[in-house]
């Protein structure tokens, strides 16, 4: 069974600091994905990762999969107040045809300080 | 906005009761996917439909059923509720099977859900 665990599951930072919140999956899976989600609202799919080495960024937020370790990351630079959030990593279970069985992880509960 | 549309934003009910949840996908989506979200469970995957038919099944309870009609809209049925479903019920969506594997599940706004 495919187990998702994220770390640190809350998180304070400084404005302008960097961090990075770590996704590690048990088993093999062909696609990792990262969601955000602000309190009460719904889950916006930030990245999807396809293949090893993948990397995507989106302003001050950059995805990375190391398929041969199961893990990802999610790294933030110069952290401003807008990014507080809880952003989730969500791994698929392989062999399911399209996005079947997505096990989410626990959830990074970010709090930007001013 | 997603696109996903959820009725109703909230429910309060009592334990025993049955309610339905409902879900309008994405234009052009097949696939509907279930979700609950839960302080002490997470998120978990319940159950997908893809075109009317049962895909995928996860954590879902016997007392739960959903279904995927002709227009692609979805139903989770939840009876003799407890205490213990109160929780954020979304619905997510994505496109045909054969173009969704690297397409990421939209989301609905969910359906909160307090049994009291």
């Amino acid at each position: 069974e495919l187990k998702v665990e994220q770390n640190p599951l809350f998180l304070s930072m400084q404005e302008g600091k960097n961090y990075t919140i770590y996704c590690n999956y048990s088993t093999t899976s062909d696609r990792l994905y990262w969601y955000r989600q602000d309190p009460g609202k719904s889950l916006e799919s930030l990245f999807v990762l396809l293949s090893n080495g993948a990397v995507k960024q989106e302003g001050r937020l950059m995805a990375s999969l190391d398929t041969k370790a199961r893990l990802s990351t999610l790294h933030i630079t110069a952290a401003v107040h807008d990014l507080s959030a809880t952003y989730f990593c969500a791994a698929a279970t392989p062999g399911f045809f399209g996005n079947e069985k997505l096990t989410f992880g626990t959830g990074t509960r970010l709090t930007i300080i001013p | 906005d997603s696109g996903v549309t959820q009725t109703p934003k909230h429910l309060i009910t009592a334990t025993g009761q049955r309610v339905t949840l409902r879900c309008s996908p994405r234009s052009g989506d097949l696939s509907v996917y279930w979700y609950q979200q839960s302080l002490d469970q997470g998120l978990q995957f319940l159950i997908q439909y893809y075109n009317g038919e049962e895909r995928a099944k996860g954590n879902i309870l016997e007392r739960f059923s959903a279904q995927q009609f002709p227009d692609l809209h979805s139903e989770l049925n939840l009876s003799s509720l407890e205490l213990g479903d109160s929780a954020l019920y979304f619905c997510a969506s994505s496109p045909r099977s054969g173009r969704s594997y690297n397409s990421p599940l939209h989301f609905g706004n969910g359906t909160r859900l307090t049994v009291t």
